[in-house]
């Protein structure tokens, strides 16, 4: 079955310190893809980045790296040089077939507090 | 750029009631789903659909029923509302196969539903 685990309920962090954000993965599928989204207090969602499995890079957006580590099934966010507007609700989404279909399944969300 | 609109943004129900929560999307996007955010739990798959009159249950169906009679549109019909369905709803799209990144979602702004 299709799996997405986030073991940090709640992280705290100081300004302009790098964050590293756990998300680890099962599937049998070769072809997947793995989504982070960023939900700030406001609600909505917002696509940061994304990573193929296929895919032999590590996956950057601006301050925003995924480190893949496909033996180990994990696919951690990177955000570096924090900032007072990254506090927010962050989740890890993995794209594979379900029952015949593809579906993103979620995992249960980090929530990242950056502290002045 | 409209994206995924859904309405109503909030909604006071009576157990019992009935409602339904509409989605349009402009995007000429085939993937359209609804999922509820619940605390703790991420975000859960209630029904999808793979185009224009074509829908399938998800993780958590129950009390709940779709439609899609057209490409833009996905409502959300809660039959007999129970405070279990409290909740916030998210409708998302995505295009089909060949998107840069296949699976990537685009949600609307998400509707909040207090079920007395």
């Amino acid at each position: 079955a299709q799996k997405i685990t986030q073991t940090q309920p709640g992280m705290f962090v100081q300004e302009k310190e790098a964050v590293t954000l756990d998300c680890t993965y099962d599937t049998s599928d070769p072809s997947y893809g793995l989504f982070w989204y960023k939900q700030p207090s406001s609600g909505e969602m917002i696509f940061l980045i994304y990573q193929g499995s296929y895919d032999q890079q590590n996956a950057t957006e601006g301050r925003y790296s995924l480190n893949f580590q496909k033996a180990r099934k994990s696919a951690n966010l990177v955000i570096s040089a924090s900032q007072l507007g990254d506090s927010a609700m962050y989740f890890c989404a993995m794209r594979g077939i379900i029952q015949g279909a593809q579906k993103l399944v979620f995992g249960q969300g980090t929530r990242l507090t950056i502290n002045p | 750029n409209a994206g995924v609109t859904q309405t109503p943004k909030f909604q006071v129900l009576k157990t019992g009631q009935s409602m339904t929560l509409q989605c349009a999307q402009d995007m000429n996007h085939e993937y359209m789903s609804w999922y509820r955010q619940d605390p703790g739990m991420g975000l859960r798959l209630i029904h999808y659909s793979v185009g224009a009159g074509i829908t399938d249950q998800g993780e958590v169906p129950n009390g709940y029923n779709v439609s899609r009679s057209t490409t833009e549109d996905f409502p959300l019909r809660l039959l007999s509302a129970a405070p279990s369905q409290t909740s916030v709803y998210f409708c998302a799209s995505s295009p089909g196969t060949g998107a840069r990144r296949t699976g990537e979602l685009f949600f609307g702004e998400g509707s909040r539903l207090t079920v007395l």
